[in-house]
């Protein structure tokens, strides 16, 4: 069974301050996801990572995915109070997606 | 991109009481859909696999015969839950994925919000 697991679960950061979110899983990965949830909100998709050294980049957030290593990162470039949700990491199996616990960060002034 | 729409946004029912939450992809063919349950502060827990015309697939630990899951059509799922208990008070989402050679990406409605008194 494939295991995702998100670290830090809180992190709350300063407005222009970098930092990134590790997900660690544990069997091979069809492809890694990444998501973005807003209180009282649905996922809204952010990245979708499909090979070894895939990088993608949107606006002050980068993903990328070592397959090698069974990790995935999800940097922030230069926070800003309304990168504030809970992002979430999701490996596919090719059956169905299985999450991450969620990381909540809280970009403040 | 792909919709994937989901009614009622929120209900409100008694418990005992039966609640029928419905899933449509709006503008592609869902071959398979997923229901997910997230708690409070929580991730997502699937619940269930549908695929078009067949039994839904449960995930351990999930009755059947509470949360009863039909996919009738390519483009509607809906999941009922029967004889509702507060317990049962959760964010219910469902997704949808095309038929394989489309897209492999799950596409995610904008989830159900039951409380149950």
């Amino acid at each position: 069974e494939l295991k995702v697991e998100q670290n830090p679960l809180f992190l709350s950061m300063q407005e222009g301050k970098n930092y990134t979110i590790y997900c660690n899983y544990s069997t091979t990965s069809d492809r890694l996801y990444w998501y973005r949830q807003d209180p009282g909100k649905s996922l809204e998709s952010l990245f979708v990572l499909l090979s070894n050294g895939a990088v993608k980049q949107e606006g002050r957030l980068m993903a990328s995915l070592d397959t090698k290593a069974r990790l995935s990162t999800l940097h922030i470039t230069a926070a800003v109070h309304d990168l504030s949700a809970t992002y979430f990491c999701a490996g596919d199996s090719g059956y169905a997606l299985n999450f991450g616990k969620g990381t909540s960060l809280l970009v403040t002034p | 991109g792909a919709v994937v729409s989901q009614h009622p946004s929120r209900v409100i029912c008694k418990s005992g009481t039966s609640v029928k939450i419905e899933c449509r992809s709006l503008d592609f063919q869902a071959t398979t859909m997923f229901w997910y349950r997230q708690f409070p502060k929580q991730s997502l827990m699937l619940m269930a696999t549908s695929n078009e015309g067949s039994k839904a697939t449960y995930e351990q630990g999930v009755e059947k015969d509470k949360f009863l899951i039909n996919h009738a059509s390519l483009t509607l799922s809906t999941l009922t839950v029967t004889s509702a208990h507060p317990e049962d008070s959760s964010f219910y989402i469902c997704s949808a994925r095309g038929a394989p050679g489309t897209s492999y990406e799950q596409y995610f409605g904008p989830g159900t919000r039951l409380t149950v008194t």
